[in-house]
């Protein structure tokens, strides 16, 4: 079946620096890649996707790239302000299908 | 609209309690998951279903059983509850091939 691993498990950085999560995962047929936002005591909100036939999307500060040759996606933050902390989580499908193999997640505490 | 909702939002039980968690949405969605949150595990696909009267098995599914019996509702159920069952559990609902919508979850502790 899918695995997906994520790195790194924390990451701390300063207000206004940026911030890297990555991905891989294993299944060649999977197609499409999304990354959920945790806030503590919460549940997981979609902040953005992306789909195989796509490298790069991007939303005001997030962007997401995928490389399928690699089997690696990522998340980019840019300008980093403190509501960004929260725990963040990469996702694959399995397979062409609907169903979702996540990440081990990665808790972003950004610094005032 | 309410979106996703779950019933109870806390739970205790004794080891070998049974007990059934409802997910509700009112969304029109045709696909429904159960996943289960544990400390640096991520989530894990418990069981979902595809449409009414469909159910299938996910990545953890021992020591649980759900049903579909109508589209807004996917219950999960616990026949004798364990320990290891500990966890906070969300449900999620999609339409076909697109983002998943999370319940507020469920914190389940069994003693």
């Amino acid at each position: 079946g899918e695995n997906v691993e994520q790195h790194p498990s924390t990451l701390s950085v300063q207000e206004g620096d940026s911030a890297v999560i990555k991905c891989t995962y294993s299944d060649s047929a999977s197609n499409y890649f999304p990354w959920y936002k945790q806030e503590l005591g919460k549940r997981p909100q979609l902040i953005i996707d992306i789909r195989s036939n796509v490298g790069e999307k991007k939303d005001q500060r997030i962007a997401v790239t995928l490389n399928k040759t690699a089997k690696h996606f990522s998340l980019h933050i840019t300008e980093t302000q403190p509501e960004d902390s929260a725990v963040y989580f990469c996702a694959a499908s399995i397979g062409g299908g609907n169903m979702l193999t996540f990440g081990g997640g990665t808790r972003l505490m950004v610094k005032p | 609209n309410a979106g996703v909702t779950q019933t109870p939002k806390f739970r205790v039980l004794k080891t070998g309690q049974s007990m059934t968690l409802l997910c509700a949405q009112d969304m029109n969605h045709e696909y429904m998951y159960w996943y289960r949150q544990d400390p640096g595990m991520g989530l894990r696909l418990i069981h979902y279903s595809v449409g009414e009267g469909t159910t299938a098995k996910g990545e953890v599914p021992d020591g649980y059983n759900v049903s579909r019996l109508k589209k807004q509702n996917f219950l999960l159920g616990l026949e004798s509850a364990a320990p290891s069952q500990t966890s906070v559990y969300f449900c999620a609902s999609s339409p076909d091939f697109d983002e998943q919508f999370f319940g507020p979850g469920t914190r389940l502790t069994v003693l």
